[in-house]
């Protein structure tokens, strides 16, 4: 199957500072990625939808200008958490799929934020 | 609007089996997903149901039902480690996928 991998895996960071997650599709070429928060017990929820040389599409309540995503290549996908506040702490899942249409998505192992 | 319901959690037995429902209303339907989620983890992929009927892969299966917004996961001859939350989700006319909050799933010995 499809490989994606994040970095960093874990990440711990002081209030107001920035981080950058980066998604890798390691074997394919991902049109279109996908970023998730989820915070314990609670399901999945999408942030935004990122397509490759465009910008991305946040969902409501989404802060454009706090997650910062960029797409830069069919194979990377980066999302920055700009001046992090311990309420973004989270495990933030990045997904990626091979093309528009039913496509199953693969999904990243996931960056654990703890903003102190 | 979109929703979709499950169970927040069940328990079940070591070797038994487990049915967790699902049941969707989204705008416009493009096939039904079952993902697990153990804790700590990103989802891994279980099935997709676009058609109506039961689809079979070792000890899990899935049913769809599109005239019900229904779905059920079946898990057979449980083992400890299927102790994992799973998710339903339905993807919407726009390929969005569209989540449950998920099923905790217990398994005692």
């Amino acid at each position: 199957g499809a490989v994606v991998s994040q970095h960093p895996s874990r990440v711990i960071c002081k209030s107001g500072t920035s981080v950058k997650i980066e998604c890798r599709s390691l074997d394919f070429q991902a049109t279109t990625m996908f970023w998730y928060r989820q915070f314990p017990k609670q399901s999945l929820m999408l942030m935004a939808t990122s397509n490759e040389g465009s910008k991305a599409t946040y969902e409501q309540g989404v802060e454009k200008d706090k997650f910062l995503i960029n797409h830069a290549s069919l194979t990377l996908s980066t999302l920055t958490v700009t001046s992090a506040h311990p309420e973004d702490s989270s495990f933030y899942i990045c997904s990626a799929r091979l093309g528009q249409g039913i496509y199953e998505q693969y999904f990243g192992p996931g960056t654990r934020l703890t903003v102190t | 609007g979109q929703n979709i319901d499950q169970p927040t959690e069940m328990t079940a037995t070591e070797g038994a089996i487990v049915q967790i429902n699902c049941t969707y209303q989204t705008s416009g339907f493009n096939g039904l997903f079952w993902y697990q989620q153990h804790a700590g983890e990103a989802p891994t992929f279980l099935s997709y149901n676009v058609l109506d009927g039961l689809e079979e892969k070792g000890r899990f299966s899935s049913f769809l039902s599109r005239s019900k917004g229904y779905s059920y996961l079946l898990l057979k001859e449980l083992q400890m480690k299927d102790s994992a939350s799973y998710l339903c989700a339905s993807m919407d006319s726009n390929y969005q996928l569209i989540w449950g909050a998920g099923t905790k799933l217990i398994i005692k010995p």
